[in-house]
């Protein structure tokens, strides 16, 4: 069965930056795209964007561009979101998530993976 | 501000029948498919619905979803207690070219 399992929590300061690592099993890892979607503490569901973890190309969201990174290592089944320049309004569950048909971006997720709480605080 | 819009709240009692609405645009809901996510608290969402009325493979039949036009709606007949949780729309927006979410909807089992 597909898993989906996520590196734990993390604190950091303001300016700094996060990596959260999605590690994929159950199914072959480059067929289906992953998204990344966050959710601040008591608030709804937002898309950060795509990664093509077979070519590494990835799609993102133009709020997050330029302090986004999302990469793929075929080797380990494991796709990571990088977050730069963090601010206190990116504290958040951070999701990773497989799309649900094969090899589409625009496919929304099917499986996800058990979330990472980021906290930004001085 | 979320791209689709459902109502904040539903409610309804054990054994009824509640519609959760969701309401876009041409660039997202009237032109692309529909998901359903189920969230109960500290979980993550959880799929019970897509491509507009096909439910994945252990979600009951008490699960429905339909769409026209620019609205989409999820139905559940049968609530039970377990059903309790936050229900999200999403779909793909062709015009941003972005996932969207509407903004959630709880659903209290009374």
């Amino acid at each position: 069965q597909v898993q989906l399992v996520q590196s734990g929590a993390e604190v950091k300061k303001p300016g700094a930056s996060v990596k959260v690592s999605c590690k994929a099993s159950g199914y072959r890892f480059i067929d289906y795209y992953f998204h990344w979607v966050r959710q601040a503490p008591g608030q709804g569901l937002e898309w950060m964007g795509w990664i093509n973890p077979d070519s590494g190309g990835t799609h993102y969201v133009q709020k997050f561009q330029g302090r986004v990174t999302m990469t793929s290592d075929t080797s380990i089944s494991t796709v990571y979101m990088e977050l730069s320049t963090l601010k206190s309004d990116d504290t958040a569950v951070y999701f990773c998530a497989r799309a649900r048909a094969f090899g589409a971006g625009s496919s929304l997720p099917a499986y996800w993976g058990q979330g990472t709480l980021v906290t930004v605080s001085s | 501000q979320s791209v689709l819009t459902q109502p904040p709240s539903v409610s309804a009692a054990p054994g009824q029948k509640v519609t959760i609405s969701c309401s876009g645009s041409s660039s997202n809901v009237g032109n692309n498919h529909i998901s359903w996510y189920q969230q109960l608290p500290g979980t993550a969402p959880k799929l019970v619905m897509y491509d507009n009325n096909r439910r994945p493979s252990g979600i009951p039949d008490r699960f429905s979803g339909s769409k026209s036009g620019t609205s989409a709606t999820l139905g559940i007949t049968g609530l039970q207690t377990g059903d309790e949780a936050d229900y999200y729309c999403g779909t793909w927006d062709s015009g941003l070219s972005a996932g969207v979410f509407g903004g959630g909807t709880k659903l209290t089992v009374l």
